[in-house]
């Protein structure tokens, strides 16, 4: 049971260039989600699937489309990267019923835009 | 929306000392709080959650007390070591399809 998984761990892009961020979780989780961490900032949601079929815009999602491929895969797509998206992006998912509980977070990517 | 406020943003105890740290939401609707600790460089992982019809939850050295009158609730560590140096971070939610939404974190140290 790996738990969420993201790939790459670290990338670094020149301005403009694009790349797509992958999550997958293997805990039959309705719910994912993707944040953005900055020194101070804490974790601000860009977007999210409440479930399978469904993604919606969270706090700061201008630059960023998403992909819910199936119930296990999320991924976050830059098209055009800019230097304020240089941060460590964590996928996180949770089961994501009526009754809220625990989100799990994969192990972050750290994406530098130069 | 939930706004969810977290104090302080740093704290420097001395190692057996108790540590608090503070957060206050927004959403009267709110019922699910949880605490986050996130060591450098590491994902943030839950250590502690409480639910809006409990006022107190312990789990030895970790303590979380809810006032859904003030809206606020408070972490409460106990006979602080190193180890608990890290980042901890407070959410608030109302449901199960709803995001967390997370305050902006305390950076505590722990000196020995």
């Amino acid at each position: 049971n790996a738990g969420v998984t993201q790939t790459p761990k670290f990338q670094v892009l020149k301005t403009g260039q694009s790349m797509t961020l992958q999550c997958a979780q293997d805990m039959n989780h309705n719910s994912m989600y993707w944040y953005r961490q900055d020194p101070g900032m804490g974790l601000r949601l860009i977007y999210y699937s409440a479930s399978e079929g469904t993604t919606d815009k969270g706090e700061v999602p201008n630059g960023y489309n998403v992909s819910r491929l199936n119930k296990r895969e999320f991924s976050l797509r830059l098209e055009s990267a800019a230097p304020s998206q240089t941060s460590v992006y964590f996928c996180a998912s949770s089961e994501g019923t009526s009754a809220v509980g625990e989100q799990f977070f994969g192990p972050g990517t750290r994406l530098t835009v130069l | 929306g939930e706004n969810v406020e977290q104090h302080p943003s740093t704290l420097s105890v001395q190692e057996g000392d108790s540590a608090v740290i503070k957060c206050t939401y927004s959403d009267s609707a709110s019922n699910y709080f949880p605490w986050y600790k996130q060591e450098l460089g590491k994902r943030p992982q839950l250590i502690i959650d409480i639910r809006s019809n409990v006022g107190e939850k312990k789990d030895q050295r970790i303590a979380v007390t809810l006032n859904k009158t003030a809206k606020h609730f408070s972490l409460h560590i106990t006979e602080t070591q190193p180890e608990d140096s890290a980042v901890y971070f407070c959410a608030a939610s109302t449901s199960g399809n709803t995001p967390l939404v997370f305050g902006k974190g305390t950076r505590l140290s722990v000196i020995a």
